[in-house]
């Protein structure tokens, strides 16, 4: 009964290097939205994608940033030449069905998160 | 972008009190309201409101949303220390398929 599996769960990178951050959805879900949760903040919405498809990114900064759900394999979201701006946990959900949260029980899962962290 | 705004930011109660934390939002086309938990890792889902004056209940949790005037509390009876956590606000927005979150609620609760 494996939810949403995210990795690295920590990782650490310099300035100007790329971070690469997985993942896996629940079984049987193939919809993935990933979040960003900067210190003392809340989370922000990034992308939302169908099986080889980006539907939505318009929470996703224009620059370095890059996300990808192929066919096979997890979700990942690629963030090139990495600022301390960037650190931050970086949520990962999934859903069965596309995310309308108008209706009862129509609900999205998270992943544990991936922290990044640039010195 | 439409806001969503918790009060307070933290809360420090005794184990058993009870606790009402607060949601207010700015919205167009209301679809519902979301609460979560956060402890550390990942937010876990506890309700969605999508009627206004309908108490959701799930154990000493409940929640309630007002929509004339646009806020919703989130109420914990008999608190313990496993309540401690973060407890997020959410409204559908800031994208068409995203959630907007508020900053959340740090709540604390000592033995």
């Amino acid at each position: 009964n494996a939810g949403v599996m995210q990795n690295p769960r920590h990782l650490v990178r310099r300035r100007g290097q790329e971070a690469r951050l997985r993942c896996s959805p629940m079984k049987g879900h193939s919809h993935v939205y990933w979040y960003r949760q900067l210190p003392e903040e809340g989370l922000k919405f990034m992308v939302y994608l169908q099986k080889e498809n980006i539907i939505d990114e318009s929470g996703m900064p224009k620059e370095r940033f890059s996300a990808e759900f192929p066919k096979e394999g997890p979700s990942i979201l690629r963030i090139q030449q990495v600022v301390r701006g960037d650190s931050a946990a970086y949520f990962c959900a999934s859903s069965l069905d596309r995310a309308e949260f108008g209706h009862s029980g129509n609900t999205i899962y998270f992943g544990e998160g991936s922290w990044l962290t640039v010195v | 972008e439409d806001k969503v705004v918790q009060s307070p930011l933290s809360l420090v109660v005794h184990e058993g009190d009870t606790v009402t934390l607060n949601c207010s939002y700015e919205v167009t086309n209301f679809r519902s309201l979301l609460w979560y938990k956060q402890e550390k890792k990942a937010p876990t889902f506890l309700f969605m409101l999508t009627s206004s004056g309908i108490e959701k209940k799930s154990g000493r949790l409940s929640s309630i949303l007002d929509k004339k005037e646009l806020f919703s509390i989130l109420n914990i009876t008999a608190t313990q220390t496993g309540d401690s956590a973060v407890y997020l606000c959410a409204r559908p927005g800031g994208g068409a398929d995203g959630l907007t979150f508020g900053k959340g609620t740090h709540l604390i609760i000592q033995p």
